[in-house]
């Protein structure tokens, strides 16, 4: 059982590129998040979807798009990436009892 | 609106208890939760505890919840060096978005 996977691991971008992180989950939840973690601001929530295809935004989904066409993936997309954008990238998914959430690995991502 | 809060540092030596305490302001607050993360790895799910209950005990974790207070703390018996980490409180407020809130995040230093 895999749970959650994220990819890349890590990456260095270029300002202004196109970039997609890759969220799949195998527990068949139907609500998924992202969030950002930076030093000192603990997580914050950027896009979620309770079920597939619908999507909302969260705290902080400037620059980020998200598409949830099916239950399992949840990508997150940066249209044209700036150095604030440099942080960790957890991807979530949650069950309906108790709302407990499991978290992927994160993506390390350096915007230059 | 919602927010979470917790001390930022706390140092015990190994085979001490730990408390690690945490505040919210969010009244309807239906679930609460403690997260840890250990060095370049994703959040992990420790405990949660439903709001309608005040103590909830799991092995060597004991999560007391005082809801008048609006205070929640997570006791850690017997402290191991495992155990270093950051600890992260968080609720689930009852809204339809069902995304938690995050503190930002207890670190905690075991000595031996």
């Amino acid at each position: 059982i895999a749970g959650i996977t994220q990819a890349p691991t890590s990456q260095i971008l270029a300002a202004g590129r196109r970039m997609t992180l890759r969220c799949t989950q195998d527990m068949r939840h139907n609500a998924m998040y992202w969030y950002r973690q930076d030093l000192g601001l603990g997580l914050r929530l950027i896009h979620y979807s309770n079920t597939a295809g619908t999507t909302g935004k969260g705290e902080v989904p400037d620059g980020y798009s998200v598409s949830r066409a099916n239950t399992d993936d949840f990508p997150l997309t940066l249209a044209s990436a700036v150095p604030s954008q440099t942080s960790v990238y957890f991807c979530a998914s949650s069950d309906s009892e108790a709302n407990t959430q499991y978290f992927g690995p994160g993506t390390r991502l350096t915007v230059l | 609106g919602e927010d979470v809060e917790q001390s930022l540092f706390l140092s015990v030596r190994e085979g001490d208890s730990s408390v690690i305490n945490c505040t919210y302001t969010d009244s309807s607050s239906t679930y609460l939760y403690w997260y840890k993360q250990e060095p370049g790895a994703g959040l992990q799910l420790l405990t949660y505890i439903f709001s309608n209950m005040d103590m909830k005990q799991d092995q060597r974790l004991t999560v007391l919840l005082n809801k008048k207070d609006k205070h929640l703390s997570l006791r850690i018996a017997d402290t191991q060096t495992g155990d270093s980490a950051i600890y992260f409180c968080a609720e689930s407020p009852d809204t339809g978005r069902r995304a938690l809130t995050f503190g930002s995040g207890t670190r905690l230093q075991v000595q031996p």
